[in-house]
């Protein structure tokens, strides 16, 4: 069946510092990939998200690249900030076009 | 707000008991589901509505988990007879029309059975 796999957290990093969060999915077709971002008490909200092989998602300083070939949407952001401590869900669509599948989410802490 | 919401935010029952969880979603939008989030897990999808089309029921867990929706407005979830492994939190989405669209998650309700 469909599945995501995210490295597990939590993922501590310093301000400034490199951040990748891995993610790879099982490949059924060329779904659409996600990243969803929960901050401390509020809500899942969509980050960034690529609609097929080799689109490059981007926000907020943040990019993930589709490769079919090793089935991976790593996210990746070159200069973390307090602010996106956060906990992070990668996802995928579901053939039907509807529902969703995501992994466990890793949590990210950044201390200044 | 325009957002998706949830009520209650929070809810506290006991073991055997029967809770129904609300949701709005985003006014206009057709398309509403139903995820679970359980700790140290991830979502786990329950169920999606989608305009007057019967709703996918596969994610549900057991038959003491049910859901309805009036039109392309408010949903409830129900869950009878309350088991501590339902403690989760009960997240609520919709999505413009379904195909493949973004999916705009509310707050969630944390459910903790006691």
């Amino acid at each position: 069946g469909n599945s995501v796999t995210q490295m597990e957290g939590p993922v501590t990093l310093s301000e400034e510092a490199f951040l990748t969060i891995n993610c790879t999915y099982t490949a059924t077709g060329y779904p659409s990939l996600f990243w969803y971002v929960q901050y401390p008490g509020e809500g899942l909200q969509l980050l960034l998200k690529a609609t097929k092989a080799d689109d490059k998602g981007s926000n907020k300083g943040f990019e993930a690249t589709y490769r079919k070939e090793t089935t991976s949407f790593h996210l990746e952001k070159g200069s973390v900030q307090v602010s996106d401590s956060a906990v992070y869900f990668c996802a995928r669509m579901n053939s039907g076009y509807s529902t969703l599948t995501f992994g466990k989410g890793t949590m990210l802490l950044v201390s200044p | 707000g325009a957002g998706v919401s949830q009520s209650p935010s929070n809810k506290v029952t006991e073991k055997g008991k029967d809770v129904e969880l609300r949701c709005d979603p985003i006014s206009g939008h057709t398309a509403l589901y139903w995820y679970r989030q359980r700790l140290g897990q991830g979502l786990e999808f329950l169920i999606y509505f989608q305009g007057n089309s019967a709703p996918d029921k596969s994610g549900l867990p057991s038959d003491r988990f049910s859901a309805e929706r009036t039109g392309e407005s408010v949903s409830t979830l129900t869950i009878q007879r309350t088991q501590q492994e339902d403690s989760a939190v009960y997240l609520c989405a919709s999505s413009f029309s379904g195909r493949g669209e973004t999916q705009y998650f509310g707050p969630g309700t944390r459910l903790l059975v006691l």
